[in-house]
């Protein structure tokens, strides 16, 4: 079935780096746009950042701009998120979900990840 | 960057109410706007996309209207398991944002 399994959440310091993962089963991984959503303890979503199905684009909120980095290895359906200079307010869980339809800039997001969650504490 | 602003925050309901929640955009986003349901501890599930398309499976008490700046996400007829959170989602554009949530619980 469509499935995405999100790993490599835990517990690191301020200023610490992370990397997260996201593997991809069920469908055609380098048809579709891929995102990184988190949600912080208690609070909304906030969308972090896209990634084009073919790896050319890629866009991200500005509080994240310059300390993670999205990336994609579509030989190996797996979706990534690189975390630098990491801070107390980048605690939460990290979804990442699939555009619903492919190959389009306009789409919502239909399949996610059950999230992997990231503390940030000394 | 485009504010996605709903209303209410919290509303209290019985079973076999019709609810309606309001999603205001800073900006026209034309119909691009997704309704998702979260329930606590888990990732939420697409509800509406395209502001009015009923995603596969959803059942048919959910609805959404509304085009440009307005839109709305209605429950004909309140279920024990429609108790829970529902986010709007703009992808008209980047950075993508959604509302700030509406809880809905039992009166």
């Amino acid at each position: 079935q469509v499935q995405l399994v999100e790993s490599g959440g835990g517990v690191v310091q301020p200023g610490g780096s992370l990397r997260l993962s996201c593997a991809a089963s069920g469908f055609t991984f380098s048809d579709y746009a891929m995102h990184w959503v988190r949600q912080a303890p208690a609070k909304g979503l906030e969308w972090l950042a896209v990634i084009w199905h073919d790896g050319r684009n890629k866009y991200y909120v500005e509080s994240v701009k310059g300390r993670f980095t999205i990336s994609r290895d579509n030989s190996k359906n797996t979706l990534y998120l690189q975390m630098n200079s990491l801070r107390g307010e980048d605690t939460a869980i990290y979804y990442c979900a699939r555009d619903r339809d492919e190959m389009t800039t306009l789409s919502s997001f239909n399949i996610w990840g059950q999230g992997t969650m990231v503390t940030v504490s000394s | 960057d485009i504010q996605m602003t709903q209303s209410p925050s919290t509303l209290s309901a019985s079973v076999g109410d019709r609810v309606t929640i309001t999603c205001r955009a800073s900006q026209s986003i034309s119909t691009w706007l997704a309704w998702y349901q979260q329930k606590p501890g888990k990732a939420p599930k697409l509800l509406i996309y395209d502001a009015s398309s009923l995603e596969t499976g959803v059942p048919s008490r959910f609805s959404g209207s509304g085009s440009g700046t307005e839109f709305t996400l209605t429950i004909s007829s309140l279920q024990p398991d429609d108790f829970t959170t529902y986010y709007c989602q703009q992808y008209n554009t980047y950075p993508r944002t959604f509302g700030q949530g509406t809880k809905v619980e039992i009166k």
